[in-house]
């Protein structure tokens, strides 16, 4: 079974300061990992995704994440944060052995300070 | 303009009630999902569809019922035996089977028991 935690159900942040979002995965084959962003009373949009190209991955919005096996990890960065940036942000994991849907974490809400 | 779209936005059930959440796409998609979204629990998978006249059981299938007539369209039924229907109900689609590809959301369904 493939599994996602994400540290920090809420994180604070001032504007321009760094964003750091954290993901762990569990998974016993090779992973596809995915950010996504939701904003109040809308679905998901699709940040970021690792598919086992390049580690790190760049996305909209300035967001990046990079893939590290060692660690189970693909935590979301984002060098200078914006308002615009509030939202919750999910981590999801599924590979291409059994199946193939989403397994999501419980999201993590960004909160930017003035 | 293509995309996934969910109806009604806001639904009531009254209690012992069957309600239907429409969903349907034009992006020629394969693969739909549906999902339940509960404060602070993340998203969770109810059933998902590879392809038409099939479809699996999610993680929280229990008085939920799906189906796939037609490749568009994937409502899903939320009967009596839902104890706890009230949440965000979130319908995606993706291009095919390959964990790769992006899943796409539409904007969600509220439904909310009275």
């Amino acid at each position: 079974a493939q599994s996602v935690t994400q540290l920090g159900s809420h994180v604070s942040v001032s504007e321009g300061a760094l964003v750091l979002l954290r993901c762990n995965y569990s998974s016993s084959v090779p992973p596809y990992l995915f950010w996504y962003v939701q904003y109040p009373n809308q679905g998901l949009q699709l940040l970021l995704k690792y598919t086992s190209a390049a580690t790190l991955v760049k996305g909209i919005n300035g967001f990046e994440a990079e893939f590290k096996k060692s660690e189970t990890s693909f935590h979301l960065t984002k060098p200078s944060a914006h308002m615009s940036d509030a939202a919750e942000y999910f981590c999801a994991v599924t590979s291409d052995t059994g199946r193939r849907a989403l397994t999501f974490g419980s999201g993590t809400r960004l909160q930017v300070q003035p | 303009d293509g995309g996934i779209t969910q109806s009604p936005k806001y639904l009531f059930r009254k209690e012992g009630q069957n309600v239907t959440l429409s969903c349907e796409q034009n992006l020629n998609h394969d693969a739909m999902y549906w999902y339940r979204q509960d404060p602070g629990q993340g998203l969770r998978l109810i059933y998902y569809s590879q392809i038409v006249n099939d479809f699996q059981k999610g993680d929280i299938a229990e008085g939920y019922s799906v189906s796939r007539e037609k490749k568009e369209s994937f409502p899903l039924t939320v009967t009596s035996a839902q104890k706890n229907p009230t949440a965000f109900y979130l319908c995606a689609s993706s291009i095919g089977a390959s964990s790769g590809n992006t899943i796409y959301f539409g904007e969600g369904s509220w439904l909310t028991v009275v």
